[in-house]
């Protein structure tokens, strides 16, 4: 399973571009990379998946160099409401094992004021 | 998309009790789900996984005889807390994988369990 390390924490205003990079130095080929939100008191949320270059849904992009060994989420014109930990995760959907798994990182904490 | 809801949202109990949390796929099965312990200001601990028709398997340090897990149908999981203690109080939530069902897969969480142990 490859680690993943992100920043702790980060701040920003209302209506910037965030970007929270996630290092995934030993990702293997099969992997991809996921990113979950997380607001208090709640169960994450899927935000974006992606397997190399970049993709973009209505909430984010996710940007992912040729070598992969990191990702990029990037929220744009961020407000209030984005306040929230976010974690980067990778596996292999079609993973051999059933009993393979996944494990959290510490995730992003990430605070937007007005 | 796919909805995994749990409940009790959350439960207030007395030290030496057990206490019962569900875990459902609202629609769609799920051969497998995962259970996850969560303390504030924390990232989220893989606790077990459960299988339909099997045991559960779970992480080293998590006490199996604690800890009861059942995955009675393709869309219900139940962890027990048996004897809980206060140290048992946290946030509880599960999980279960998409289409693929393997743990890699884009997985959808449950609104998770608070459990406060008096």
């Amino acid at each position: 399973l490859a680690k993943t390390t992100q920043p702790i924490s980060m701040d920003s205003y209302e209506g910037q571009e965030v970007n929270i990079t996630c290092s995934h130095n030993n990702i293997a080929t099969n992997d991809y990379i996921t990113w979950y939100q997380q607001f208090p008191s709640q169960g994450p949320r899927f935000i974006i998946q992606g397997y190399k270059t970049k993709v973009t849904n209505e909430v984010a992009s996710l940007f992912i160099p040729a070598d992969r060994k990191s990702s990029t989420l990037s929220l744009p014109r961020v407000s209030l409401s984005d306040t929230a930990v976010y974690y980067c995760l990778v596996g292999d959907p079609e993973g051999y094992s059933s009993a393979s798994k996944i494990i959290f990182g510490s995730g992003t904490r990430l605070s937007i004021r007005p | 998309g796919a909805v995994v809801s749990q409940h009790p949202s959350r439960v207030i109990c007395k030290s030496g009790t057990s206490v019962k949390i569900e875990c459902r796929s609202l629609d769609f099965q799920a051969t497998t789900m995962f259970w996850y312990r969560q303390f504030p200001k924390q990232s989220l601990m893989l606790m077990a996984t459960s299988n339909e028709g099997s045991k559960a398997t779970y992480e080293q340090g998590v006490e199996k005889d604690k800890f009861l897990i059942n995955h009675a149908s393709l869309t219900l999981s139940t962890l027990t807390v048996t004897s809980a203690h206060p140290e048992d109080s946290s946030f509880y939530i599960c999980s279960a994988p998409g289409t693929s069902g393997r743990a890699g897969d884009t997985q959808y969480f449950g609104p998770g369990t608070r459990l406060t142990v008096l």
